[in-house]
C-alpha cells in the first residue's frame, strides 16, 4: 500500500473558521492531488500539485487554496468554510519517483470527513 | 458538466455470474481510463486501466472494454463474489495529469 495520511479525519467546525486539511506522503511521487466525494457528484478534483511550489486549479476550486512547500506534504484550506464544503475529502498520490512522468495510477488516502454547520 | 458519466447507480447481481459496469464519456481527447473500487469509509483502490491505443485489458476475474467511437467503457467481472460488493468509478485523464471521475456504481454480489 502506498504511504499516504490524511489528518484529521474527521472534522466538525462552524461556517466562516478557516480548515486545513493535511495529506503526507511517504512515497516520494511527484503528483499529489485533493479530491471531494459527494453524492450524485462522484470524485471532483479540487486542486492538484506537480512538484513543490507547482499546483493548479480542478474542477471545484472555489474556495479553496493549497500548498506544497515540501514533496512529502500537500496541504488544502478552506479560509472560510461554508455549509455546501460539508463533504468527505481524498487524498491521492501518482506518478513515480519525483522527476518521472505521470504513470497515471492513483493511490488514494482513507479520506478526511469535514462537517461544516 | 460531467465528463464522465455512469448513469448506473446501482447494480446488483448473483454470485457466480458477470457483472457489467458502465461508463461514458464526453471528452475525446480523453486517453486512458481507470477503474477503482471504493468500499464505505476507505479511499478508492485502483483495480484496472487501458489506454486508448487498446480496446481490452484483462486482469484475472477483470476484464476493461473501450470503445472509441461510442466513447464508452465496460468493467467486466467474472464470475462476481460476495466481496466485489463496492462502489465502482470509473475516471479519465488527457494528459496524464488531471483525472475525471463518474459518480459511481453500487455493485451488489447476492450470494
Amino acid at each position: 500500500d502506498a504511504g499516504i495520511t490524511q489528518s484529521p479525519r474527521h472534522k466538525v467546525t462552524e461556517t466562516g473558521t478557516p480548515v486545513t486539511l493535511r495529506c503526507h506522503q511517504t512515497e516520494n511521487h511527484r503528483y499529489m492531488y485533493w479530491y471531494r466525494q459527494d453524492p450524485g457528484h462522484g470524485l471532483r478534483l479540487i486542486h492538484y500539485s506537480y512538484g513543490v511550489k507547482d499546483t493548479d486549479k480542478g474542477e471545484v476550486s472555489d474556495g479553496y487554496s493549497v500548498s506544497r512547500s515540501k514533496t512529502e506534504d500537500f496541504l488544502l484550506t478552506l479560509e472560510s468554510a461554508t455549509s455546501s464544503q460539508t463533504s468527505v475529502y481524498f487524498c491521492a498520490i501518482s506518478g513515480g519517483l519525483a522527476g518521472e512522468v505521470n504513470t497515471g495510477e492513483l493511490f488514494f488516502g482513507e479520506g478526511s470527513r469535514l462537517t461544516v454547520l | 458538466d460531467q465528463q464522465v458519466k455512469q448513469n448506473s447507480p446501482s447494480l446488483s447481481v448473483q454470485e457466480g455470474r458477470i457483472s457489467i459496469l458502465n461508463c461514458d464519456y464526453t471528452n475525446s481527447m480523453f486517453d486512458y481510463f481507470l477503474w477503482y473500487k471504493k468500499y464505505p469509509a476507505e479511499g478508492p483502490t485502483f483495480l484496472i486501466s487501458i489506454s486508448s491505443i487498446k480496446d481490452k485489458n484483462e486482469d484475472g476475474r477483470f476484464t476493461v472494454f473501450l470503445n472509441k467511437s461510442a466513447k464508452h467503457l465496460s468493467l467486466h467481472i467474472v464470475p462476481s463474489q460476495p466481496g466485489d460488493s463496492a462502489v465502482y468509478f470509473c475516471a479519465a485523464s488527457a494528459t496524464g495529469n488531471q483525472f475525471y471521475f463518474g459518480t459511481g456504481t453500487s455493485l451488489t454480489v447476492i450470494p
